[in-house]
């Protein structure tokens, strides 16, 4: 089992419609998280950072963490076209282990106009 | 400035040449990263460096040699790759974490490598 599990995908929805995207991990030791958006042939871009459960908003995203579920959300609101990309979910114990992140698979997106 | 940028953008090489990849960041980030990433796959850690020390080296082969020359620049050197080396090679830098934090890591837009 890996230690953070994501849905590959692709993820279809029509322009405006609300995104939820997941991740799920085992090692109860994570304790912050982000999400980061590639487009193709890209690098990743960081788009939200937690580090406590419960919801953190930015715009049209929002980033939710439930720590006793061992499960994270991303949604969009008002999706767009330009949102379209891969999303993965990353996470870290903090401790000596200080920056190494544990990445998900990613989910590729795809929002159709 | 608050990007990562790397150079080359795309790099194409045999597998008897010797060639070096370029990280520069100007945040003022103690931490930087090489990371390997193949089609559709997450990134993979290479290397972490920390006061321009190398702190973490994930079981790479010695076909690739870091270098961190100062506070703003990493460098990755490459030398008698193989066709499966061939992926998009990103650096990221971050905030050095105090203790028990992990903070945000940015990465750069990546060098695409194929290996002939």
């Amino acid at each position: 089992q890996k230690e953070v599990e994501q849905d590959p995908g692709p993820l279809s929805v029509p322009e405006g419609a609300i995104v939820s995207l997941n991740c799920t991990y085992s090692n109860s030791a994570f304790q912050y998280f982000m999400w980061y958006r590639q487009y193709s042939r890209k690098g990743p871009e960081l788009l939200m950072y937690t580090y406590s459960s419960g919801n953190k908003e930015d715009g049209r995203f929002t980033a939710q963490v439930d720590k006793s579920s061992k499960y994270i959300s991303l949604f969009i609101r008002d999706s767009q076209p330009s949102d379209s990309a891969t999303y993965l979910c990353a996470m870290g114990p903090g401790g000596n282990a200080g920056n190494m992140l544990t990445f998900g698979g990613g989910t590729r997106l795809m929002v159709k106009p | 400035d608050t990007e990562v940028t790397q150079t080359p953008k795309h790099l194409v090489m045999g597998m008897t040449n010797k060639k070096s990849l370029k990280c520069e960041q100007h945040m003022g980030h103690r931490a930087m990263y090489w990371y390997k990433q193949k089609a559709k796959k997450p990134p993979e850690l290479m290397f972490v460096y920390s006061y321009e020390k190398l702190s973490i080296n994930e079981s790479v082969p010695s076909r690739f040699s870091p270098e961190c020359p100062n506070s703003s620049l990493l460098n990755l050197h490459l030398h008698a790759l193989q066709p499966e080396d061939s992926a998009l090679y990103l650096c990221a830098s971050s905030p050095l974490s105090r203790a028990g934090e992990v903070n945000e890591q940015f990465f750069g837009p990546g060098t695409r490598l194929t290996v002939l």
